[in-house]
């Protein structure tokens, strides 16, 4: 069964620091990654996805993503956060063009 | 804003009460998904729709039900409620049933007392 883990629950970080949030998968077949990004009180919003070519994903809001097939990982990173960007994350995988099976999620918290 | 509606917001009510969930999809999207989020359980998928078909089940309990009207809105019911259902119901939709992009509404926080 394809399973998501997101390696760390919280991450606190100073604001214009850089920081990585981990995530690796368990899949058998092909895989279709993303990162959805959950806003205080508000519903999710597509961060960036992989799909096929190249590794390195560049998303919204200065995130990218690298996927490692070797290392079966997809690390979110960021060069300098910002206090807007204080919200949970989740990884997700798609499984067979159907349903996205999420990690736990990982609650970034931006300290002045 | 996703495009995606859901009504309502917030629900309380008693357990052993059925509810009912409305999620209107994107103009032009043919699926619409549920998940469910809790804090013991996290995020995980129920059920998705495409265009008016069951398309595929997930964690979806016998007392959940689910449907999808011609004009392509869903809802999601939920019967004999416990206190383990209190969550945020969240609908997505996508333009397909494929690898689309899905498109989250706020979601409808239930709580059952």
């Amino acid at each position: 069964a394809q399973s998501v883990t997101q390696l760390d629950s919280q991450v606190p970080v100073f604001e214009e620091a850089p920081v990585e949030l981990r995530c690796n998968y368990s899949s058998s077949v092909s895989v279709y990654l993303f990162w959805y990004v959950q806003y205080p009180n508000q519903g999710l919003q597509l961060l960036l996805k992989y799909l096929s070519g190249s590794t390195l994903v560049k998303g919204i809001n200065g995130f990218e993503a690298e996927f490692n097939k070797s290392q079966t990982s997809f690390h979110l990173r960021k060069p300098s956060v910002h206090i807007s960007d204080t919200a949970e994350y989740f990884c997700a995988v798609r499984i067979g063009g159907q349903k996205l099976v999420f990690g736990q999620g990982t609650r970034l918290t931006i300290n002045p | 804003d996703s495009g995606v509606t859901q009504t309502p917001k917030h629900l309380i009510t008693a357990t052993g009460q059925r509810v009912t969930l409305r999620c209107s999809p994107r103009s032009g999207d043919l699926s619409v998904y549920w998940y469910q989020q809790s804090l013991d359980q996290g995020l995980q998928f129920l059920i998705q729709y495409y265009n008016g078909e069951e398309r595929a089940k997930g964690n979806i309990l016998e007392r959940f039900s689910a449907q999808q009207f011609p004009d392509l809105h869903s809802e999601l019911n939920l019967s004999s409620l416990e206190l383990g259902d209190s969550a945020l119901y969240f609908c997505a939709s996508s333009v397909g049933g494929g690898l689309e992009t899905q498109y989250f509404g706020p979601g409808t926080r239930l709580l059952v007392l």
